[in-house]
């Protein structure tokens, strides 16, 4: 079983649609969850990070994490075409410790 | 804007050739990273290096070697390129013991191997 587990996709969404994209988790001792996109061809840029359990949110953004059920989410409000990427959830227990990858969710927003 | 380059964005190699992936950070980094992206695997982690002249193995070291020999220059090195190496290979930096924040990732270097 992978640490962790994220739905390849695709998802194909209207413009103006609200997007959840998940993560499920198996290590009890991560504590750091992020959100990257990645543009096709490119490499991953950091979205959004948190810290323990709550929601998060940026913008159109909101990150939210709950540790009990080890379940991660990003929901886009108002998605946009150009917020067409592929979405990599990531999680780490923190300081020295590496951060590990969830293989991304592909989204399509069509205009 | 902080960031981390690598040298090329696309490479063709035949195989057999020794193939040099150069990456150079900007943020005073100690720890660099080295990963392949395929379909359906996600990102695959080569090796990490937390300082100069150290390095690590990651998941999938075979076939790979790796020097750093300045704090913000990480190079992998394909000894004897196969087809099966053709990837998409991307290059992190971060700061030591901060892993929280996250990685900064280059744009990648996508290597196809004939």
């Amino acid at each position: 079983q992978k640490e962790v587990e994220q739905d390849p996709g695709p998802l194909s969404v209207p413009e103006g649609a609200i997007v959840s994209l998940n993560c499920t988790y198996s290590n009890s001792a991560f504590q750091y969850f992020m959100w990257y996109r990645q543009y096709s061809r490119k490499g991953p840029e950091l979205l959004m990070y948190t810290y323990s359990s709550g929601n998060k949110e940026d913008g159109r953004f909101t990150a939210q994490v709950d540790k009990s059920s080890k379940y991660i989410s990003l929901f886009i409000r108002d998605s946009q075409p150009s917020d067409s990427a592929t979405y990599l959830c990531a999680m780490t227990s923190g300081g020295y410790q590496k951060v590990t990858f969830g293989t991304g969710t592909k989204l399509q927003v069509i205009p | 804007d902080v960031k981390v380059t690598q040298s090329s964005r696309y490479l063709v190699k035949r195989t057999g050739e020794k193939v040099f992936l150069e990456c150079v950070q900007d943020m005073d980094h100690e720890n660099m990273f080295w990963y392949r992206q395929d379909p359906g695997l996600g990102l695959r982690l080569i090796y990490f290096s937390y300082d100069v002249k150290m390095k690590e193995k990651g998941d999938i070291p075979e076939g790979y070697s790796v020097s750093r020999e300045k704090k913000e220059r990480f190079s992998l090195i394909l000894e004897s390129a196969s087809t099966n190496q053709t990837s998409m290979y991307l290059c992190a930096s971060s700061l030591l013991g901060y892993t929280n924040y996250g990685y900064t990732f280059g744009s990648g270097t996508r290597l196809t191997v004939v």
